[in-house]
């Protein structure tokens, strides 16, 4: 199965500010997901970004918010910008190597951020 | 739409005791279902999946059936260990990404 980088694994920020979390695959993927783990919580899915395209965002959430890039088949960020202290969570990045979820999906060993 | 319901936890379990978590699921379809386990401090780990009604997914001991009748997708494991204590999530393939339930945290004590 497919191994992902993911930086920072954690850090704290300022309110107001911004925070581009990167992951990185080794092997190529079509697609690539990202997902917030509120404390306590499930995993909700923010967006799906495609290599070319822009990404696909789920109700509540936006681009302006959560800016994606996804610049080829192994690498992708996702930005947190003009962060407030709800935004503290773990960011998690995750790709479906085998395609269709045949093999399961991987995921990132996520980002928690903290805003104060 | 999708979702999934999984039962309330924590659920807290003697070593060698038998487990039990329900999961079932709302889909339009037949979905792949999963088994996630999140260990305390660690990343989301794929436990087992079933990609079709009846088929049974299985590791470390823990097992899972894909109930189209009953559109459920129960994890189970006969004699729980102190190190399978962890979060538990389990999540459906809807589209091309996973719709996660609200996962169970299991507790196992010595």
């Amino acid at each position: 199965s497919a191994v992902i980088s993911q930086k920072p694994s954690r850090d704290i920020c300022q309110r107001g500010t911004s925070l581009t979390i990167q992951c990185q695959v080794d092997s190529q993927v079509t697609m690539m997901f990202w997902y917030r783990q509120q404390p306590g919580q499930s995993l909700t899915l923010i967006a799906t970004a495609n290599q070319g395209s822009e990404a696909t965002y789920e109700s509540g959430f936006v681009i302006d918010k959560f800016p994606i890039s996804r610049p080829n088949l192994t690498f992708s960020t996702l930005t947190v910008s003009n962060m407030s202290p709800e935004d503290s969570s773990i960011y998690l990045c995750s790709v479906d190597p085998g395609g269709q979820g045949a093999r399961g999906y991987t995921f990132g060993s996520g980002t928690r951020l903290t805003v104060v | 739409g999708n979702s999934v319901t999984q039962m309330e936890g924590p659920v807290t379990l003697s070593e060698e005791a038998f487990l039990t978590i329900n999961c079932t699921y709302t889909a339009t379809g037949y979905p792949s279902l999963f088994w996630y386990v999140q260990y305390p401090g660690e990343g989301l780990q794929l436990l087992l999946k079933a990609t079709k009604a009846d088929d049974k997914g299985s590791n470390k001991g823990f097992e899972a059936t894909y109930r189209k009748e009953t559109t459920s997708f129960h994890l189970e494991k006969g004699s729980v260990q102190v190190s399978d204590s962890a979060v538990y999530f389990c999540a459906l393939k809807a589209g091309t990404a996973l719709i996660f339930g609200k996962g169970t945290t299991l507790s196992v004590s010595s």
